[in-house]
């Protein structure tokens, strides 16, 4: 069956160490890839894409992750924590060319403290 | 910037009342989400729409229906609350159809029926 695995359910880091949260697949292709976080009592916001192209992608707030289509992972790291990125965190997948609306499957999500 | 609202943060209703959700996206998108988040189980995908009048059915449309006569608005409705639609609902829309565009998400409404 597709799905999507997040197989941390919660992780705690010093304020300044690196952070890698992991992300599984399992689909027929390669499906376009994301992640998001959700601050409490917000919304989810994104984070980083990807589509193709460069396996290492950059987004905002100094996070970025790594596509392995030999793992079918696409895990989010960032190298230094601050306090702020306390929060959980969501890989969603999107079956490409998928007409249904761009319908997203989340993963359970990673639930992130920063210790200080 | 793209702003999806939903109209409340927080409800509070009686088992059996007829409850409504009511989301507004102002970035001209023609996709839609309704989304119930609970501890343990992520987000779960209750219906969606990729146009005016259309809808489908997510993964858990039971209990739920949803309207959309206007391309900027999206409503559920919960025809008769019950205890276990307790939970957190997530309003989200997108650009396109092709899958590559994120989803903007409402802050939420955490709804509570006693």
């Amino acid at each position: 069956a597709q799905s999507v695995t997040q197989p941390d359910i919660h992780i705690t880091v010093s304020e300044g160490a690196s952070l890698e949260l992991r992300c599984n697949y399992s689909y027929g292709a390669t499906p376009y890839l994301f992640w998001y976080v959700q601050s409490p009592g917000q919304g989810l916001q994104l984070l980083l894409k990807y589509f193709s192209g460069d396996t290492l992608v950059q987004g905002i707030k100094g996070f970025e992750a790594e596509f392995k289509r030999s793992q079918s992972s696409f895990n989010l790291r960032k190298p230094s924590v601050h306090w702020s990125d306390a929060a959980e965190y969501f890989c969603a997948v999107v079956l490409p060319y998928n007409t249904n609306a761009g319908k997203s499957t989340f993963g359970d999500g990673t639930t992130l403290t920063v210790k200080p | 910037d793209v702003k999806v609202t939903q109209s409340s943060r927080y409800l509070v209703k009686r088992t059996g009342e007829k409850v409504f959700l009511e989301c507004v996206q102002d970035m001209d998108h023609e996709n839609m989400f309704w989304y119930r988040q609970d501890p343990g189980l992520g987000l779960r995908l209750i219906y969606f729409s990729y146009d005016v009048k259309m809808k489908e059915k997510g993964d858990i449309p039971e209990g739920y229906s949803v309207s959309r006569e206007k391309k900027e608005r999206f409503s559920l409705i919960l025809e008769s609350a019950s205890t276990n639609q307790t939970s957190m609902y997530l309003c989200a829309s997108s650009l396109g159809n092709l899958g590559m565009y994120e989803q903007y998400f409402g802050p939420g409404t955490r709804l509570t029926v006693t």
